[in-house]
């Protein structure tokens, strides 16, 4: 079975710039959540979704938005982005929102 | 104070001996707790998972909880260089979040 994926892989942008990331969850899976992870830090909460409305918010500017589709894929947006948005963004899928499987990433660099 | 506290480490143990990892949270309310190992360059990787005070084995793995203590451990039996990796620990918060401790790295030596 395929596991999350997540697309783009490497992404670089320009200061002030907006960005969208994609991910599909594993079959079967509902709920989709996205994670900022910068260098030697853990992962930090920005969204849970499940069935398609919102059901978790981290502490991240409105800027970030997020959706999901009835396919229950999902994207996260980022507009005027800064330089300090510089980070592996990560995308994991779960049944219902609780044991939740990592995707391989979208490496997002501001310049 | 962060939700989720964990020793950076660098934890080092010899191949063959147990490597005991530790995790604090600060939220009594917490009801699920995960560990994940993340190797150099990828994405984190589920390895355990506790809802109720004890210890859950999973072949080498053991996951213990302590909700009175606010405290999560996982221990590695006969550990392997291949267990060289960051482990994390996660905790579900109000409002279904989800936190994570910045990890700790553990070293096995052959």
């Amino acid at each position: 079975d395929a596991g999350v994926t997540q697309s783009p892989t490497h992404l670089i942008k320009t200061r002030g710039q907006h960005v969208t990331l994609r991910c599909s969850p594993i079959s079967g899976h509902k709920s989709v959540s996205w994670y900022q992870q910068v260098l030697g830090q853990g992962p930090q909460f920005i969204f849970q979704y499940y069935e398609k409305e919102e059901r978790g918010r981290g502490n991240f500017p409105d800027r970030f938005s997020a959706r999901q589709f009835p396919n229950y894929s999902s994207e996260l947006n980022v507009n005027a982005l800064l330089l300090g948005d510089s980070a592996l963004y990560l995308c994991a899928s779960s049944l219902a929102g609780y044991e939740q499987y990592f995707g391989p990433g979208t490496r997002l660099t501001v310049t | 104070q962060k939700e989720v506290e964990q020793n950076s480490g660098p934890l080092s143990v010899p191949e063959g001996a147990i490597a005991s990892l530790n995790c604090t949270y600060s939220d009594r309310g917490s009801q699920s707790f995960f560990w994940y190992r993340q190797y150099s360059g990828k994405s984190p990787e589920l390895i355990m998972f506790i809802y109720s005070n004890g210890d859950k084995e999973d072949g080498r793995f053991t996951a213990q909880l302590n909700k009175a203590s606010q405290y999560v451990s996982l221990l590695i039996r006969d550990s392997q260089p291949s267990d060289s990796a960051t482990y994390l620990c996660a905790v579900n918060g109000d409002f279904n979040k989800f936190y994570f401790g910045s990890g700790t790295k553990l070293n096995v030596k052959p």
